[in-house]
């Protein structure tokens, strides 16, 4: 059975730095593997997608790597800003059917 | 606002009362999905759909049903509350899993059963 573990659950840091979200999965057979944001009392917004035959993806200051063979993927956050706080999820696609698989979520809070 | 509609955004039910969450979507999106999140716990998947008429069991299906009469409506239907079912539902959509990046969600909908 996939599982989805995101560590640490909780991460403050200064604005400015880069940081660095992780995600581990149990089962190498994914089909692909996502990142979202989630804002309090708000819906999920999608990050980035990470196809099973890619490395990594990018989107502005964002950038996240995914290495299947160890089950593992980041989440690269450059220059962070206060506007970068909320909570982050991973979210795989196994092989085998529609349903998205998803972790606990790491809140991040970055201080002014 | 094209998107996911989600009504309502809060109720509170006895136990042993029904209710149903709406959602309705305007992208003409084929795939709907409910999940429900608890405090501290990522998503997990009650019901799915992948068209109108077609519907299935994901993850947590117990003490709710659903239905999919339409593209843009897949409503999830409490029978009998229990406080177990306390928890944050999310209904998203998409057209294509395999592009993923084009899950759009609902804003939420918190219901606590007392």
């Amino acid at each position: 059975k996939q599982e989805v573990t995101q560590i640490p659950a909780a991460l403050s840091v200064p604005e400015g730095e880069n940081l660095v979200l992780n995600c581990s999965f149990t089962d190498s057979a994914i089909y692909n593997l996502q990142w979202f944001r989630q804002d309090p009392g708000k819906g999920l917004t999608s990050l980035l997608l990470i196809q099973s035959s890619q490395r990594e993806q990018t989107s502005g200051r964002l950038n996240a790597s995914l290495d299947k063979s160890s089950g593992r993927s980041t989440l690269y956050i450059a220059a962070s800003q206060p506007g970068d706080s909320a909570t982050y999820l991973c979210a795989v696609r196994p092989d085998s059917n529609y349903q998205l698989i998803w972790g606990a979520g790491t809140k991040l809070i970055i201080k002014p | 606002n094209a998107g996911v509609t989600q009504t309502p955004k809060f109720r509170i039910l006895k136990i042993g009362q029904s209710m149903t969450l709406q959602c309705t979507q305007d992208m003409n999106h084929n795939y709907m999905y409910w999940y429900r999140q608890d405090p501290g716990m990522g998503l997990k998947l009650i019901y799915y759909s992948v068209g109108a008429g077609i519907t299935d069991k994901g993850e947590v299906p117990n003490g709710y049903n659903v239905s999919r009469s339409t593209t843009e409506d897949f409503p999830l239907r409490l029978e009998l509350a229990a406080p177990s079912q306390t928890s944050v539902y999310f209904c998203a959509s998409t057209h294509d899993p395999g592009q993923g990046g084009g899950y759009t969600f609902g804003s939420g909908t918190r219901l606590t059963v007392v």
